[in-house]
């Protein structure tokens, strides 16, 4: 398959541990966004990256949040100190080109977390 | 800033039944619109898209047109099937994508 995968694809988490979400985009996708999906919302953006480059992490919501793609192709966001407001499936998405105004993402299965 | 806002759910229609779900949006700029689809344990994906104003996209029997003067992108088809039963999300792109919270569609046969 050469679609966007995530894992795990179901986290349970006890509150105040730290956990690793991993997106796989599309191989030679340049742009990959994270998003949060809380339940019966839309998706909300996190952070984007241009390859290895993170030039938007305005929606992380706290410094508990981290994401880095250290290669420009996988990434990982890493949430630390985990706390019930943060189950929420997280998505990740891929554009191929680095314009991403009129392009299309395509997105992953998404990883379900719940803080107990 | 950005938003998008679409049209409360669930909607509940008959198979062959006309649809529409309503979007609107703000931006500051002009973005690019799209509708995107989530069929039941799928991810997201792209049903249509339009890039400019007065652009139509459509997909699958589905149309959207962007209006800018009434910051809308009204998603319609003619004739549901019991197959189009998902969520569907509108979406804006200038600096950054904006999703509206979603409309699920059940259609009964």
């Amino acid at each position: 398959g050469a679609g966007v995968s995530q894992s795990p694809r179901y986290k349970v988490a006890k509150r105040g541990q730290d956990v690793a979400l991993r997106c796989d985009p599309i191989s030679g996708h340049v742009s990959l966004f994270w998003y949060q999906q809380a339940l019966g919302q839309g998706p909300e953006f996190l952070t984007y990256f241009q390859n290895e480059a993170q030039l938007d992490k305005s929606g992380l919501p706290s410094d508990r949040f981290f994401a880095e793609r250290p290669e420009g192709s996988v990434s990982t966001l890493k949430i630390q100190r985990t706390q019930q407001e943060d189950s929420a499936v997280y998505l990740c998405a891929s554009i191929k080109t680095s314009g991403t105004l009129f392009n299309e993402q395509f997105f992953g299965p998404g990883t379900r977390l719940t803080v107990l | 800033g950005d938003s998008v806002t679409q049209m409360e759910g669930p909607v509940t229609l008959s198979e062959e039944a006309f649809l529409t779900i309503n979007c609107t949006y703000t931006a500051t700029g002009y973005p690019s619109l799209f509708w995107y689809v989530q069929y039941p344990g799928e991810g997201l994906q792209l049903l249509l898209k339009a890039t400019k104003a007065d652009d139509k996209g459509s997909n699958k029997g589905f149309e959207a047109t962007y209006r800018k003067e009434t910051t809308s992108f009204h998603l319609e088809k003619g004739s549901v099937q019991v197959s189009d039963s998902a969520v569907y999300f509108c979406a804006l792109n200038f600096n950054k994508f904006y999703f509206g919270s979603g409309t699920k569609l059940n259609v009964k046969p």
